[in-house]
C-alpha cells in the first residue's frame, strides 16, 4: 500500500464548477500537508500549506485536513480554464530525521473546459 | 526573493553516456536541497537530499549520485546512463527549520535513447 493515495483522474469539469480533489494517507506521523499545482512540463508550484486539522482558505482555493480520517481535500471554486493542471498532494513527517522530505500523491489531472 | 535555477530544460542522451544536471539557489543561505524524479503519470519520488555542503543522503538505490560542492549548488550525476533513468528531474530547496514546504525548479526532461 502506498503511503499517499490520490486518484489520478483525469477529471474534466465545465468552467465555473466546484472541483474537489482528495488524498488519503496511511502514515499517522504526517503532520504538514501541502497542495501543489503543476502545469505541463513545468515544476510544481505551492498552492496551499496546512498543519492542523480544519479548513484553510486562499481566494478560490480551500484546503481541508481531517487527521482522524487521514484524509485531505482541495476545493476550487468558480474553476477557470487556467486551473487546468495536475494537482499533487504532499505531506511531511516532521519528526527529527525527516529533513523536510516530501511524500507525494500520484497527482490528479484536471481539465476545466470553457 | 529566492529563486532556483535548473538546467538544461531538455536533454537527450545515449545509453552509457555520463550525466550532469545542475541546480543553484539564490536569495537564501543554508537551504535544504532536494532532487526528485517524476516518471510519466506518476508523483514525485525523492532521490537525494542535502542539509549542507558535502552532506548527501540517498533515498533509493540507483544509478545516480548527487553532490553539493557549494552551499547553494546541487548536482545530479551519473557515470553511465540507463534507459530506466529517463524521466523528469526536479531540483527543490527548503528552509532549515520553520515551514517545511519545498520550492521547485522548472525541471529537466531527460530522455535516454
Amino acid at each position: 500500500q502506498k503511503e499517499v493515495e490520490q486518484d489520478p483522474g483525469p477529471l474534466s469539469v465545465p468552467e465555473g464548477a466546484i472541483v474537489s480533489l482528495n488524498c488519503t494517507y496511511s502514515n499517522s506521523a504526517f503532520q504538514y500537508f501541502m497542495w501543489y499545482r503543476q502545469y505541463s512540463r513545468k515544476g510544481p508550484e505551492l498552492l496551499m500549506y496546512t498543519y492542523s486539522s480544519g479548513n484553510k482558505e486562499d481566494g478560490r482555493f480551500t484546503a481541508q485536513v481531517d487527521k482522524s480520517s487521514k484524509y485531505i481535500s482541495l476545493f476550487i471554486r468558480d474553476s477557470q480554464p487556467s486551473d487546468s493542471a495536475t494537482y499533487l498532494c504532499a505531506m511531511i513527517d516532521a519528526g527529527g530525521t525527516s529533513y523536510g522530505k516530501l511524500t507525494f500523491g500520484q497527482g490528479t489531472i484536471l481539465t476545466v473546459h470553457p | 526573493s529566492q529563486t532556483i535555477h535548473q538546467w538544461p530544460a531538455t536533454l537527450v542522451q545515449p545509453v552509457g553516456s555520463p550525466l550532469s544536471l545542475e541546480c543553484t539557489v539564490e536569495g537564501t543561505s543554508n537551504p535544504n536541497l532536494y532532487w526528485y524524479r517524476q516518471a510519466a503519470g506518476r508523483g514525485l519520488q525523492l532521490l537525494f537530499y542535502s542539509v549542507g555542503i558535502g552532506q548527501i543522503s540517498s533515498e533509493v538505490p540507483q544509478n545516480l549520485s548527487a553532490s553539493r560542492p557549494q552551499d547553494r549548488q546541487f548536482i545530479l550525476s551519473s557515470k553511465k546512463l540507463l534507459l530506466s533513468d529517463s524521466g523528469f528531474y526536479l531540483c527543490a530547496w527548503g528552509l532549515r527549520g520553520g515551514r517545511l514546504e519545498a520550492f521547485f525548479g522548472q525541471g529537466t526532461r531527460l530522455t535516454v535513447v
